[in-house]
Order: C-alpha cells, then sequence, then structure tokens
C-alpha cells in the first residue's frame, strides 16, 4: 500500500511566524486529506486536496500530484494553532486512508 | 447538518472482555470506516463498510470485526480485550466508497486495565 512521510516531526516557532509542512507519498493517490488533531483527538479537515492548490484564510495547501509531494503553509501563526498535523492519502484501490506520522507543532507566546 | 457521532466517547474495560463501539455518519453518507490511534503504531485503517457489507479490512487480528446496518449507521466490536488495545477509536463517513473527502468523528477512547 501507499507510503506517507511527514517532515518535520517536531517544529517550535514563535507568535507570527510562517511555517511549511511537508507530506511525501509515494504512489499515485486519488485522496490527499491535511487534518489538525485537536486536544481531544477530534481530526478536523483542513483540506481535501489530491491535487492543486487551496487558501483557507492563513491556510494554504499544494499538492504536486506528480511529484507526490504535498505541502500546508501556515501564515502568521497563532498559539491556537498549536497541536499536531496530519497528512493522509489513500491509492486507487479500496484501502483506507494511510497517515503519515504527523507534525507536531507548537507555536509560543 | 450533523457530524458523524460516535459513542461512547470514553470507556474502561478489563482485559478479556468484550467492546463494542457505535458510529453514526453523516446524514446522507453510506460509507463508513474505522481506524484505531495508539502511540506506538499511530493512526491505523481498521475496516471499511458500504451498503451492509466490508469492503476491505486493515491489518488487525479477527477479534477486531464490524457491521453496518441498514440506516448506514456502523458498530465495531473489539473481543477477548488486551492491553494493546487501549486506544483512541475514529470513525470516518464520506458518501461512497472512494468517493472523496472523510469526515471524522470525536472517537471512542477505550483504556483497558
Amino acid at each position: 500500500g501507499i507510503q506517507v512521510e511527514q517532515s518535520p516531526p517536531d517544529l517550535i516557532l514563535q507568535e507570527g511566524a510562517n511555517s511549511t509542512l511537508r507530506c511525501n507519498f509515494s504512489d499515485s493517490v486519488n485522496n490527499l486529506q491535511w487534518f489538525h488533531q485537536n486536544p481531544w483527538g477530534q481530526l478536523i479537515n483542513l483540506f481535501y486536496i489530491p491535487s492543486g492548490t487551496k487558501q483557507n484564510g492563513r491556510l494554504s495547501a499544494t499538492t504536486v500530484a506528480t511529484e507526490r509531494y504535498s505541502l500546508l503553509y501556515i501564515s502568521s501563526s497563532q498559539t491556537t494553532d498549536s497541536g499536531v498535523y496530519f497528512c493522509a492519502s489513500r491509492g486507487g484501490g479500496a484501502d483506507g486512508l494511510t497517515f503519515g506520522k504527523g507534525t507536531h507543532l507548537i507555536i509560543q507566546p | 447538518k450533523a457530524g458523524v457521532t460516535q459513542t461512547p466517547r470514553y470507556l474502561i474495560k478489563t482485559r478479556g472482555q468484550q467492546v463494542t463501539l457505535s458510529c453514526s455518519p453523516i446524514s446522507g453518507h453510506r460509507s463508513v470506516s474505522w481506524y484505531q490511534q495508539t502511540p506506538g503504531q499511530g493512526l491505523q485503517f481498521l475496516f471499511e463498510y458500504f451498503s451492509e457489507t466490508q469492503r476491505n479490512k486493515g491489518n488487525f487480528p479477527g477479534r477486531f470485526s464490524g457491521r453496518q446496518f441498514s440506516n448506514s449507521r456502523s458498530e465495531m466490536n473489539v473481543s477477548t480485550l488486551e492491553l494493546g488495545d487501549s486506544a483512541l477509536y475514529l470513525c470516518a463517513s464520506e458518501p461512497g466508497p472512494n468517493t472523496g473527502e472523510l469526515f471524522f468523528g470525536e472517537g471512542s477512547r477505550l483504556t483497558v486495565l
């Protein structure tokens, strides 16, 4: 099945800084999603982006399917952006989502 | 509209017991999948159901099972609980199999003592 790698595993930034999180996947995908896991464990949908670029406020994401990577950008970070960000993808078969190990982001005031 | 609803949110069991978790998908969604999250293994796919049929299953022992009802609600069961089954169990729904974006519930946090 598909393999998903996220980097960096940990990221500590000051409030107001910008950040880029990367997700590499091993094969063609028909689904790529970015999630933010809240402190209670729920996965909050950020982007569904199997290809192209999307923006939502201070967050944007780009997936280059031909090169098998996706990037999540967070601009002007706030302390509420802290948490774990997951990338997940699914290939063309009947498999479920394969998740990366996540990026643990800490935004310091 | 209401999101994915999972019950119970928290539960504590002892080794050897069995547990049943419930998931109600978003209205109109007919595909339900389950995931297990542990500190050591991360988020792993358990199984997916559509039209009351299991479409695929992850690499978990037979103690993990599930089913889907005609109203698309799903349950998963873990029998003969082991300490290692302590985890956050997440349910996701989408309109149909492989149709696109998955939406997750808040999860059921199981502790096995």
